[in-house]
């Protein structure tokens, strides 16, 4: 079965710029899996950031952006805040009505 | 506005059957492009996609689970429900529905609050 991979953790400074990956264990992430990410903060339920690569979700800062970069897709907080620090989740359409997660990454703001 | 909301039992016995109802407000699952998922997330883990119900009653299920998984709409009653037999400890988790959007963009939009589901003897 297809693995979605995300990093496991990163670390960004305040103010600073960080950009989360979506990858595939086998192929190339494309437009054509409407890349999608979600923000989730501990015991909340996920919000949703940036659908179809690129698209900002209603309400969403323009400080996240998506796009594909090489063969995965990506998620660039430009100008991370305090409050930015949560677990990010891509999702991945794969064809047939069938959607995969990643295992998420948590980010840390410091 | 558009709302979801889980509900169900927080405790089943293992070799259960689970039975989680979405209700659902703002909008309609007989709208073409529409979809209600369910997701669930054990505790300090990642999300998992479970099951698809789309507006045209078309189903789909995480291939690992297919087999335990049942997911139904009632339009008139704006409910989705899921079943999945033979509930196991590992199926311990906060099981989420979310409102698809399917077509132009495909993607969860909103989500329910979430429902713990813990399976124990």
């Amino acid at each position: 079965q297809t693995v979605v991979t995300q990093e496991p953790s990163f670390s960004v400074s305040p103010g600073g710029t960080v950009t989360l990956t979506c990858g595939l264990s086998s192929g190339s992430v494309s437009t054509t899996y409407y890349p999608s990410w979600y923000q989730q903060t501990p015991g909340q339920a996920p919000r949703t950031l940036i659908y179809s690569t690129n698209t900002r979700s209603s309400g969403v800062p323009d400080r996240f952006s998506g796009s594909i970069l090489g063969n995965k897709a990506a998620l660039t907080i430009t100008g991370a805040q305090a409050d930015d620090e949560s677990d990010y989740y891509c999702v991945l359409y794969m064809g047939s009505g069938n959607w995969v997660f990643g295992g998420g990454t948590k980010l840390t703001v410091l | 506005q558009i709302t979801l909301k889980e509900s169900g039992p927080m405790l089943v016995k293992p070799t259960q059957t689970l039975t989680l109802t979405c209700t659902f407000s703002g909008f309609s699952l007989s709208t073409s492009g529409v979809g209600v998922g369910w997701i669930r997330q054990p505790p300090g883990k990642a999300l998992e996609w479970l099951a698809l119900i789309y507006w045209d009653d078309d189903k789909r299920y995480s291939p690992s689970l297919k087999s335990r998984l049942t997911i139904t709409k009632d339009t008139s009653k704006n409910q989705v429900v899921l079943s999945m037999t033979n509930m196991d400890p590992v199926d311990t988790a906060t099981y989420y529905c979310a409102l698809l959007w399917f077509g132009v963009s495909n993607y969860f939009d909103h989500w329910g609050q979430g429902t713990l589901v813990t399976v124990s003897s």
